[in-house]
């Protein structure tokens, strides 16, 4: 069975901060891990993906996420918060065996000026 | 490529009555995916396929109906609408083979039940 947890469903930052959005996972096969971003009113868009290759992983607009597999983590950062960032943010978990994705409850960052 | 589309945007309805939201892709993938968004609860699968005649339960299957004629429709079908369907309902597809997981998303259905 495959899991997510998203800790934190509200994050705060001023513009020009770090953002830290946590996720840890839990998987019985070798995990495939996601970062997606909701932007208000709009579907979801792919910002990064882990698939077993680097274990940091960069993905558009300036995030990041490692994979640490001795914390079953893969926590998404970004050295320096746009307003524009502001979004809710969904970590999700796929395997080898698999197609589904199971999806955290997201992360809403607000960024304030 | 239009991608993934849905219709309609928006959707009221009464309890007990049935509606088709409607989901198409044009990229040729073979899976594809109903999910609805509630607030604090993520997304949660409903009903998924894996290619033209071929469909499978989610997670919250109950009070929904699927469909896969073609590789590029995915219609869901609420039989009987009630209020906890009021949702955020997203349509996703992927090229099978779990190492391409990253789904694309259709900009979803609104949908209120009165």
């Amino acid at each position: 069975a495959q899991s997510v947890t998203q800790l934190g469903s509200h994050v705060s930052v001023s513009e020009g901060a770090l953002v830290l959005l946590r996720c840890n996972y839990s998987s019985s096969v070798p995990p495939y891990l996601f970062w997606y971003v909701q932007y208000p009113n709009q579907g979801l868009q792919l910002l990064l993906k882990y698939t077993s290759a680097a274990t940091l992983v960069k993905g558009i607009n300036g995030f990041e996420a490692e994979f640490k597999k001795s914390e079953t983590s893969f926590h998404l950062t970004k050295p320096s918060a746009h307003m524009s960032d502001a979004a809710e943010y969904f970590c999700a978990v796929g395997g080898y065996n698999t197609d589904k994705l199971i999806f955290g409850t997201g992360t809403r960052l607000q960024v304030f000026p | 490529n239009a991608g993934v589309t849905q219709t309609p945007k928006f959707q009221v309805l009464k309890t007990g009555q049935s509606m088709t939201l409607q989901c198409a892709q044009d990229m040729n993938h073979e899976y594809m995916s109903w999910y609805r968004q509630d607030p604090g609860m993520g997304l949660r699968l409903i009903h998924y396929s894996v290619g033209a005649g071929i469909t499978d339960q989610g997670e919250v299957p109950n009070g929904y109906n699927v469909s896969r004629s073609t590789t590029e429709d995915f219609p869901l079908r609420l039989l009987s609408a009630a209020p906890s369907q009021t949702s955020v309902y997203f349509c996703a597809s992927n090229v099978a083979g779990a190492q391409y997981n990253e789904q694309f998303f259709g900009p979803g259905t609104r949908l209120t039940v009165l």
